[in-house]
């Protein structure tokens, strides 16, 4: 079966470190985005990718920067993470337009 | 991006047919309609999708009104593990999918 995999489940982080989210998906898919999911907010776009080294804004892209160096794998970075980055990051990897998403499971990160 | 509105919250009995409605009212010729759901803890997954007929698969039905302006998830009988977040979205050209608040859909036996 088709898999996106996100490196930790969990991440707890101190305030001001540089943050990496990474995501791996396995069916060389075009297209990857990184969501963040807080309560009573759903899902918000913050950035996605529509090929190697590309990369466009979403919704809320500010604190944010992504690399995508391999079609297989896309990063999410907080530059210097703050309190506010607290939340639930869900990485999806799409292939052709119109087929569906792949989400993984998620990494709960904790800013403190 | 055309929105979508969902009602926040429904609740059904087990065994039961679900409606989930979604309104798109500004939805453009060639957005296609589409639905996931989020299970508790876990990432949303992919439920069905279409652009004009209604649609069937093993998980749900997708009915969609004639002027496209709305659209009714159906699950045929609903079980415990239907209790989800279910979300509407409409797919343009873009290849993101913006998600809205989506529907919570409680499941009692």
């Amino acid at each position: 079966d088709v898999k996106v995999t996100q490196s930790s489940r969990y991440l707890v982080k101190r305030t001001g470190e540089k943050v990496f989210l990474e995501c791996v998906q396995d069916m060389d898919h075009e297209n990857m985005f990184w969501y963040r999911q807080d309560p009573g907010l759903g899902l918000r776009l913050i950035y996605f990718s529509y090929d190697v080294k590309m990369k466009e804004k979403g919704d809320i892209p500010e604190g944010y920067s992504v690399s995508r160096e391999k079609k297989e794998r896309f990063s999410l970075i907080l530059e210097s993470a703050s309190t506010n980055q607290t939340s639930m990051y869900l990485c999806a990897s799409l292939g052709a337009p119109n087929e569906k998403l792949f989400f993984g499971s998620g990494t709960q990160l904790s800013v403190l | 991006d055309a929105k979508t509105t969902q009602p926040n919250s429904m609740e059904s009995n087990e065994e039961e047919p679900v409606h989930l409605p979604c309104n798109h009212s500004t939805i453009s010729g060639t957005d296609y309609i589409h639905w996931y759901r989020q299970l508790p803890s876990q990432g949303p997954e992919y439920v069905i999708h279409g652009l004009t007929s209604n649609v069937n698969n093993r998980m749900a039905s997708l009915a969609i009104a004639e002027d496209r302006k709305s659209s009714t998830l159906i699950l045929h009988r609903a079980t415990l593990r239907d209790a989800a977040v279910y979300y509407c979205i409409l797919r343009a050209q873009r290849p993101a999918l913006i998600f809205g608040k989506g529907t919570t859909l409680s499941v009692s036996s």
